[in-house]
């Protein structure tokens, strides 16, 4: 099994551009979710998914939108890119939001300039 | 105050020692508790869930005290490659929806394992 897949795996964009990281899993999970890891704040969320269709905001959701079209994929867009949105960005999956253990993708490393 | 709160370390113990973390929650209503493990510029990997019990894992126990709050993990017989972050996760109440909880991560706390 490939567990969950990030893609890509380091991006550097321009203040404004716009770009997705992509996420998908392949364990059959209802419940998705966005985090971003910066120095001295550890994983924060940012928007997540209870199911295909379904997605609420997390703590850190300015900036960012989702979508969950199917149960496997879960794309994070970044609409205009700000130097404050620089961090490592993991997606994770799991059976339910809160009793199971989550599953990491190995995260994508995002610079703004 | 921080939801779930972890000193960041680092501790430093030399290979074969025994070594445990402690983690602080302040939401009584939290119900699941993990510890997850963290390598240089990797992603998180569950180590461990937490039972109101205490759980053993080999060379790992997990111990949850309610009524204080806190959440420790201790490793015996330390070896180099348990050098990482360790995280402590709980799962707090989310009133703001009225829907079921969602995780919290510590900051974690890193540990180095040295000769």
């Amino acid at each position: 099994n490939a567990g969950v897949t990030q893609t890509p795996k380091f991006q550097v964009l321009k203040t404004g551009q716009s770009m997705t990281l992509q996420c998908a899993q392949d364990m059959n999970h209802e419940y998705m979710s966005w985090y971003r890891q910066d120095p001295g704040m550890g994983l924060r969320l940012i928007h997540y998914s209870v199911g295909a269709g379904i997605t609420d905001q997390g703590e850190v959701p300015n900036g960012y939108n989702v979508s969950r079209s199917t149960t496997e994929d879960f794309p994070l867009r970044l609409l205009s890119a700000a130097p404050s949105q620089t961090s490592v960005y993991f997606c994770a999956s799991s059976r339910d939001r809160s009793n199971y253990g989550y599953t990491f993708g190995s995260g994508t490393r995002l610079t703004v300039v | 105050r921080k939801e779930v709160e972890q000193d960041p370390g680092p501790f430093n113990v030399p290979e074969g020692a025994t070594v445990a973390f402690n983690c602080t929650y302040s939401n009584s209503a939290s119900q699941s508790f993990f510890w997850y493990r963290q390598d240089c510029r990797k992603e998180p990997k569950l180590l461990m869930s937490v039972y109101s019990s205490g759980n053993e894992d080999g060379r790992f126990t997990a111990q949850l005290n309610r009524a204080s709050q806190y959440i420790s993990l201790l490793i015996r017989d330390s070896k180099l490659s348990d050098s990482a972050t360790y995280l402590c996760v709980v799962n707090i109440p989310e009133w703001r929806t009225g829907t079921a909880s969602k995780l919290t991560f510590g900051t974690g706390t890193r540990l180095q394992v040295t000769l």
